[in-house]
């Protein structure tokens, strides 16, 4: 049962408007939760991070919420840029002792110049 | 500047073959994990080790055995492949803990025939 959903599997936006991909979660154990990108034959990379005792965290155009009431996150990327267009994959860590992520099913988010 | 390097990239099996997967990671990490990509599946955990010496289990173990041989390396083997098993795998690691990042390598294709 997947703990971790990610709804739309794609979005198509245009250069320098604002992309929103969302993550739902079910499990009220999660504690961090993560925004990994990726590139086609590459690994995921670190993207953007929060913990749950926040509820907004800004890096650059990236910025992730937290509603934890509605066991929901989104990432916001403004100004999105052609090379934003990659899968973007939500991922939820919680106190659960072993320390390893569960994945959401990804988002291919496609920036139109 | 390697980070987390993954051997093979590439291979295809027969049914019924071993291979073992290496990984090795030089960012002094005490947590190392195998994940696998699947189309619409996300990533999910194979095998973890928490700190070395330790492996446990995550999502999806069966058909797989991993070693960690030391600090930095950490194995993934099939015994006795089957189509099933067909997938692109990760190797990660991270610091350890909980509220950690996860660092991803570059990924290995594995086709079985």
């Amino acid at each position: 049962d997947q703990q971790v959903k990610q709804n739309s599997p794609s979005l198509s936006v245009q250069e320098g408007r604002i992309s929103i991909l969302n993550c739902d979660y079910t499990n009220s154990m999660f504690d961090y939760f993560l925004w990994y990108k990726k590139y086609p034959a590459e690994g995921p990379t670190f993207l953007i991070s929060i913990s749950s005792i926040k509820d907004k965290n800004e890096d650059g155009r990236f910025t992730v919420f937290l509603n934890k009431s509605a066991k929901h996150l989104s990432l916001h990327i403004v100004p999105s840029q052609p090379g934003d267009s990659a899968v973007y994959f939500c991922a939820a860590s919680g106190k659960t002792g072993a320390n390893n992520l569960f994945f959401g099913t990804g988002t291919r988010l496609t920036v139109i110049p | 500047n390697a980070g987390v390097t993954q051997t093979p990239k590439f291979q295809v099996l027969k049914t019924g073959q071993s291979m073992t997967l290496q990984c090795a990671q030089d960012m002094n990490h005490n947590s190392m994990y195998w994940y696998r990509q699947d189309p619409g599946m996300g990533l999910r955990l194979i095998y973890y080790s928490a700190s070395e010496g330790t492996t446990d289990k995550g999502e999806v173990p069966n058909g797989y055995n991993v070693s960690r041989l030391n600090k930095r390396e950490f194995s993934l083997r099939l015994e006795s492949a089957a189509p099933s098993q067909t997938s692109v795998y990760f190797c990660a690691s991270s610091p350890g803990g909980l509220g950690n990042t996860i660092y991803f390598g570059e990924g290995s294709w594995l086709t079985v025939v």
